[in-house]
């Protein structure tokens, strides 16, 4: 059974980079597409980019010029660095996996999420 | 990148069904048959529940279902059950802009 784990700081400062990273457990890295996907506390969710096992990216657009996702498949894991971050970028973090099988948007398997606060 | 639109809040007894709708544009739920949908209890992350419109993973019950009509998808939830309350997400993609999720909908269980 394949398990998303996220990991990084709980708390960035303002105008800093927030790292995390994601570990694939039980299961292969590559076919897939993997996903970042966030949620500020107690609104909704918001996709924020994925990277396919080819390298290749796609980012939310709101969040393109800040956003940068890896892939490091020597350790069966991929990553996320969002920079210049502010209070709105406090959230809950999830990876999730997207199966090209299930068409683009449908994510099988989620992290249980890290929480994110932004603040000096 | 707009929200796709979703009701705030839905609600039904138990046996009932109820229906979410969610509401887009044709750059995204119009043009592309890749909604999704997702149920998220509090403090747990989201479940797959229908992939492609209408197509249910592995272990998804039957009562839930998924439809699409132009600019619209919806999410049928029937034989309404108490462990059916949570939120419900839809989810589509939309082309160079990727993937977009709805507001999202309370579902409450009378």
């Amino acid at each position: 059974q394949v398990q998303l784990q996220e990991s990084g700081p709980g708390l960035v400062k303002p105008s800093e980079t927030l790292s995390l990273t994601c570990t694939v457990s039980g299961g292969s890295i590559s076919i897939y597409y993997w996903n970042w996907i966030r949620q500020p506390p107690g609104k909704g969710l918001e996709w924020i980019g994925y990277i396919y096992n080819s390298g290749s990216t796609d980012y939310n657009p709101s969040l393109k010029s800040r956003v940068t996702i890896s892939l490091d498949t020597s350790k069966n894991q991929f990553s996320l660095k969002l920079t210049s971050v502010t209070a709105a970028d406090t959230a809950i973090y999830y990876c999730a996996r997207l199966p090209p099988a299930y068409g683009y948007g449908a994510m099988d398997v989620w992290g249980k999420g890290t929480t994110v606060t932004v603040s000096s | 990148q707009s929200a796709l639109t979703q009701p705030a809040s839905v609600s039904g007894s138990p046996g009932q069904s109820i229906t979410i709708s969610c509401t887009g544009t044709s750059s995204d739920v119009g043009s592309y048959n890749f909604v999704s949908w997702y149920q998220q209890h509090p403090g747990k992350a989201p479940k797959l529940m229908i992939y492609e419109g209408s197509k249910r993973p592995s272990g998804v019950s039957n009562r839930f279902s998924g439809s699409k009509s132009g600019n619209t998808a919806s999410l049928t939830i029937s034989g309404l059950q108490a462990e059916d309350e949570a939120d419900f997400y839809c989810c589509s993609y939309a082309g160079i802009s990727g993937i977009v999720f709805g507001t999202g909908t309370k579902v409450t269980v009378l």
